[in-house]
């Protein structure tokens, strides 16, 4: 099966570093990669999306990378304050062609401290 | 526009009730996903639903679990009988197209007593 790993359960940095998150993929190289926040008690609020012909993304303070020859995406928070800290979730499609539902990491808790 | 909406926010229910869950997705968006998010763990995929169709139910338990998504109203997640290890996190989200990014709705807190 197609799975889906974040290397990191908790990462905590010094308000104004860059965050960086990582997620590896396993078998083939899906079709994209999706990054999602997710805080307490909320659900998953989309971010970015990668596809797997672009190898880098950014959004304002965010920069996402798609390696596939690593099997690896990294996610970049630059600037990180401390609103930043939530669970970063990275999901890709389990089946090549299948863009049907998304596979889960189980995420990587950032904490920003000020 | 709002956004994913589902209730109840929480719920309670027996062992051996049923709970109902219900969303409605984004205007505009004919694809609703259901996702089932364990204390600990990652969101796990159940059912993936078109209106009136299910699309992808692999990841939904073959028994006491259903889910629809009617012409009209909302989509429902049912659970019959309900079990302790039922007790979750249920995530609702939609999207305009299978490819495209999910829109998640709050969740419905289930509580198995």
């Amino acid at each position: 099966s197609q799975k889906i790993e974040q290397n990191s359960e908790a990462l905590n940095i010094q308000e104004g570093k860059t965050a960086t998150l990582t997620c590896n993929y396993t078998n083939y190289s899906p079709a994209y990669l999706q990054w999602y926040r997710q805080d307490p008690g909320r659900g998953p609020v989309f971010l970015l999306l990668i596809r797997e012909n672009e190898k880098e993304k950014r959004k304002e303070r965010l920069k996402v990378t798609f390696d596939t020859t690593l099997k690896q995406s990294l996610f970049h928070i630059t600037a990180s304050q401390p609103a930043d800290s939530a669970t970063y979730l990275c999901a890709r499609p389990p089946e090549p062609g299948s863009a049907r539902q998304l596979t889960f990491g189980s995420g990587t808790q950032l904490t920003v401290l000020p | 526009n709002a956004g994913v909406m589902q209730n109840p926010r929480h719920l309670v229910r027996r062992r051996g009730q049923e709970a109902r869950l219900r969303c409605s997705p984004m205007k505009g968006h004919s694809h609703v996903y259901w996702y089932r998010q364990l204390p600990e763990e990652g969101l796990k995929f159940m059912v993936y639903l078109q209106k009136e169709n299910i699309i992808d139910e692999s990841g939904m338990p073959k028994e006491r679990f259903s889910a629809e998504f009617p012409k009209e109203g909302p989509s429902i997640l049912r659970i019959q009988q309900v079990v302790r290890g039922d007790s979750a996190a249920y995530f609702c989200a939609s999207s305009p197209a299978p490819s495209y990014e999910q829109y998640f709705g709050p969740g419905t807190r289930l509580t198995v007593t």
